[in-house]
């Protein structure tokens, strides 16, 4: 138990357009998703927090307005990358977390890419 | 704040011999601790936790890892390494009275050679 997916797995995009990732947890129902940016070589910085129903907390420095999170329920969770740029270009990792749990669960990742 | 670190960038072992993978931590309560392992392009697998308990925590693939309180370390240990342990390795921590927010260390690449 305790499978998270993200689709898609990769997005190729040209710059200014959106584009939407999304996170399910397919055996469990997840209170709590979060969004993670990884850049090559480097840790995962955190996003944002969601919790099922209302509006995500977002880190310092992340453009709340840019990457629009919604989660939506309590088994997936959107991130939009609003008007993508080059510098978006990342590895994007979402993870769940079951209502009292201790441990989050890890999707496996969607690579973008922005031209 | 809470802090991870992971002062190796790299960790290179021969197959069949002991490795360690160092974590050291700061966190002003008691702490929740992780390690995760992670392939190329892919997500992260967990492999073990320390909420509270032993000192000695059991996790996935013959993996280990020891909390020192005294030290602030967790330690991540196998005893015989496989050439297939070789991938990139996150401890990571959360403050039971900082919310849910994980805070993972730099990451250490392992390389098991065979």
């Amino acid at each position: 138990g305790a499978v998270v997916s993200q689709h898609p797995s990769r997005v190729i995009c040209k710059s200014g357009t959106s584009v939407k990732i999304e996170c399910r947890s397919l055996d469990f129902q997840a209170t709590t998703m979060f969004w993670y940016r990884q850049f090559p070589k480097q840790s995962l910085m955190l996003m944002a927090t969601s919790n099922e129903g209302s509006k995500a907390t977002y880190e310092q420095g992340v453009e709340k307005d840019k990457f629009l999170i919604n989660h939506a329920s309590l088994t997936l969770s959107t991130l939009t990358v609003t008007s993508a740029h080059p510098e978006d270009s990342s590895f994007y990792i979402c993870s769940a977390r079951r209502r009292g749990g201790n441990e989050q669960f890890f999707g496996p990742g969607t690579r973008l890419t922005v031209l | 704040a809470q802090s991870v670190a992971q002062p190796e960038d790299q960790v290179n072992v021969a197959e069949g011999n002991p490795l360690t993978v160092k974590c050291t931590y700061s966190v002003s309560g008691n702490p929740y601790l992780f390690w995760y392992v992670q392939y190329p392009n892919r997500g992260l697998q967990f492999l073990l936790k320390y909420i509270t308990g032993d000192n000695l925590v059991k996790g996935s693939y013959g993996f280990e890892a020891e909390f020192n309180k005294s030290q602030t370390s967790f330690h991540l240990k196998k005893p015989s390494a496989l050439v297939s342990d070789s991938a990139l390795y996150f401890c990571a921590v959360r403050d039971p009275r900082g919310g849910n927010k994980l805070v993972f260390g730099a990451g250490t690449i392992l390389r098991v050679k065979s």
